[in-house]
């Protein structure tokens, strides 16, 4: 089956700084989110990118799936950035979502 | 709207003893995901629902493990003789109708049951 990769495994940051988490898959997609797990364990989502850039406030993604591989870009990160950041893909042949292990980010005041 | 919601929140049970989850998908959302999340661990699928079609089970860990989905809504997913292995957070996750031949749309995530098994 399809294999995901997130780098890094983890990330500290001062409050401010910016950031750029990366998702790497092993075959064609055709559906790639990201999620954010706040430290309730809930998870959020942040966007819905199988291909191309998107953008949310100070949040953007961008997608290139020829090459397999997705970026999560955080401008100016605050404290309620803090949490872990997942990518789920699904591939055109499997029904179910696989997710990366996900980027453990603590911004720090 | 509403969200995705499930219950119990949390759910503490005795080793051997059977339980039962539940998930409310979004109003009219097709689609119905399982997945098991250990602590500070990342997601496991369990099982799928897709409308009225047969679920995709291939993420079930054993026979133990079994979910229904009444009427194309509500989901329940029961775990029968419960192991302490089988403490994690469950997670219910449901989708908009899939067009044919197209692509897969954004899931959206319950809050999930935190189940301990003593």
């Amino acid at each position: 089956g399809i294999q995901v990769e997130q780098s890094p495994p983890d990330l500290i940051l001062q409050e401010g700084a910016n950031s750029t988490l990366r998702c790497n898959f092993s075959d064609s997609v055709n559906n790639l989110q990201w999620f954010h797990q706040n430290p309730w364990g809930q998870l959020i989502n942040l966007f819905y990118i199988p291909s191309g850039t998107k953008q949310n406030g100070r949040l953007s993604a961008t997608t290139v799936a020829t090459e397999r591989y997705s970026l999560l870009y955080i401008s100016s990160s605050q404290t309620t950035d803090s949490g872990v950041y997942f990518c789920a893909v699904k591939d055109g042949y499997g029904q179910n979502f696989v997710f990366g292990p996900g980027t453990r980010l603590s911004v720090l005041p | 709207g509403a969200g995705v919601s499930q219950s119990p929140s949390n759910k503490v049970t005795e080793k051997g003893k059977d339980v039962e989850l539940r998930c409310d998908p979004i109003s009219g959302h097709t689609a119905l995901y399982w997945y098991r999340q250990s602590l500070g661990q990342g997601l496991e699928f369990l099982i799928y629902f897709q409308g009225n079609s047969a679920p995709d089970k291939s993420g079930l860990p054993s026979d133990r493990f079994s979910a229904e989905r009444t009427g194309g809504s509500v989901s329940t997913l029961t775990i029968q003789r419960t192991q302490q292995e089988d403490s994690a957070v469950y997670l219910c996750a449901s989708s908009p109708t899939r067009l044919a031949g197209g692509p897969s749309y954004e899931q959206y995530f319950g809050p999930g049951t935190r189940l301990t098994v003593t």
